[in-house]
């Protein structure tokens, strides 16, 4: 079962131009992640966010966390070709060993 | 840099054959996942192994799927009989601290596509 929806479902922006991509979630989480799978290969870890942060960088990406609301976003800045890919968020629920839940993605096309 | 490595990349059968998947996770992760993603959908865990125990397989379909890692390293998911909604990528990953809130980052392989006719 997926516990995360992304939306939007798709997003197309030209180069240069700013991506966001929000997360939302149903459960209390320990961290949540954002990983992104380029077309038919596995899957890049991008950044982990921990349930007591609200705001995390990592070179030209932003992740923002919202407990209280059960909702994250990542923000991709000065958008590249080679960002072109499916984003997933993931939950970890805390459970044993690190179970992680992925949402549906979202499919992120930057125009040249 | 070390990776995990998947095999066969790709797998074309019939239905009601047998197929199987090998994975090699990471050199030193204890910590070995199984997924399906069907398109256009995110990965689902199919099972999980701590060294060569399994925590969970609450979804994976007992009736044909299994999936074994005798030594605590590398690891295989075996389907028999396949059917057509099997059609999926089958991925492996695995990580180096599990269990550790805040650190669980996952490494995947490139995936098995695997396409049931």
């Amino acid at each position: 079962s997926q516990q995360g929806e992304e939306d939007p479902q798709a997003l197309s922006i030209q180069e240069g131009e700013n991506a966001t991509m929000n997360c939302s979630y149903k459960t209390s989480i320990n961290n949540l992640q954002w990983y992104r799978q380029n077309s038919g290969r596995g899957l890049v870890h991008l950044i982990l966010i921990r349930s007591n942060e609200r705001e995390k960088h990592s070179g030209r990406l932003r992740v923002t966390l919202d407990t209280s609301k059960k909702s994250s976003s990542l923000l991709i800045t000065a958008s590249r070709a080679a960002d072109t890919a499916s984003y997933f968020c993931a939950t970890d629920r805390g459970t044993s060993y690190g179970k992680l839940t992925f949402g549906q993605g979202t499919i992120l096309t930057v125009h040249p | 840099e070390a990776e995990v490595a998947q095999s066969p990349r790709y797998k074309i059968t019939e239905k009601s054959q047998a197929v199987a998947f090998w994975c090699d996770p990471i050199s030193g992760h204890a910590t070995l996942y199984w997924y399906r993603q069907i398109l256009g959908q995110g990965p689902e865990l199919l099972v999980q192994f701590q060294d060569e125990s399994v925590v969970d397989d609450s979804q994976l379909p007992k009736d044909r799927f299994s999936a074994e890692r005798l030594k605590g390293v590398d690891s295989t998911l075996k389907i028999q009989p396949a059917e057509l909604g099997d059609s999926a990528m089958y991925l492996c990953a695995s990580s180096f601290l599990p269990g550790l809130a805040g650190y669980n980052e996952q490494f995947f392989g490139p995936g098995t596509r695997l396409t049931v006719l």
